[in-house]
């Protein structure tokens, strides 16, 4: 069955450290990989996308990687603030138009 | 530009009736698509529309249906409603059909509690 995996357990980490989300794929074969962030009560915003022939993406802090053939992506947060703090989710097209399934999501911490 | 808008923002119903909510996507975005998110289930596609024609459609029953007008504007509906369906519903809109250049850009959701 085809699946989009996220770490599950929050990810607690200390202001300025580096964070890594982790999103693993399978039965898929997206042409294009997404990252959003989404804050309590809110709808996503989308922060990265990357194509299948890129093997890595960077936006300020923000770093993502896409490994087609381990079929995973790595989104970096470096110098983690706590404004960061948010529950990631990745995102793939898996159909015609604009639909998108999504990851579970990964919620983040960042402490001081 | 404004952004995307729902309404109503917040519901409350009970099991048996049906709801409608409305979503108003960015000025010159003919894409419309809808997601439930629950804690249980994450993010779920529910349909898209593009130019008043249903795209795409993702695997929940047919109590769930919707609508697009012709100045975009989307409408979804659900019938019968379920203890099940509560849950924030989210509209999101992007600019053109043909992805993935495209981002897609969402509303700030419809939280529907059905008692």
């Amino acid at each position: 069955s085809q699946k989009i995996e996220q770490n599950s357990e929050a990810l607690n980490i200390q202001e300025g450290k580096t964070a890594t989300l982790t999103c693993n794929y399978t039965n898929y074969s997206p042409a294009y990989l997404q990252w959003y962030r989404q804050d309590p009560g809110r709808g996503p915003v989308f922060l990265l996308l990357i194509r299948e022939n890129e093997k890595e993406k960077r936006k300020e802090r923000l770093k993502v990687t896409f490994d087609t053939t381990l079929k995973q992506s790595l989104f970096h947060i470096t110098a983690s603030q706590p404004a960061d703090s948010a529950t990631y989710l990745c995102a793939l097209l898996t159909g015609g138009g604009n639909k998108l399934t999504f990851g579970t999501g990964t919620q983040l911490k960042v402490e001081l | 530009k404004a952004g995307v808008t729902q309404t109503p923002r917040y519901l409350i119903k009970t099991r048996g009736q049906q709801v409608t909510l409305s979503c108003s996507p960015i000025s010159g975005h003919r894409s419309v698509s809808w997601y439930q998110q629950t804690p249980g289930q994450g993010l779920q596609f529910l349909f898209e529309y593009f130019s008043e024609t249903q795209r795409n459609k993702g695997n929940f029953p047919g109590r769930f249906s919707g609508r697009q007008f012709s100045n975009s504007r989307s409408e979804m509906n659900v019938s019968t409603l379920e203890l099940g369906d509560s849950a924030l519903y989210l509209c999101a809109s992007s600019s053109q059909g043909a992805p993935p250049q495209e981002t897609q850009y969402f509303g700030p959701g419809t939280r529907l509690l059905v008692l």
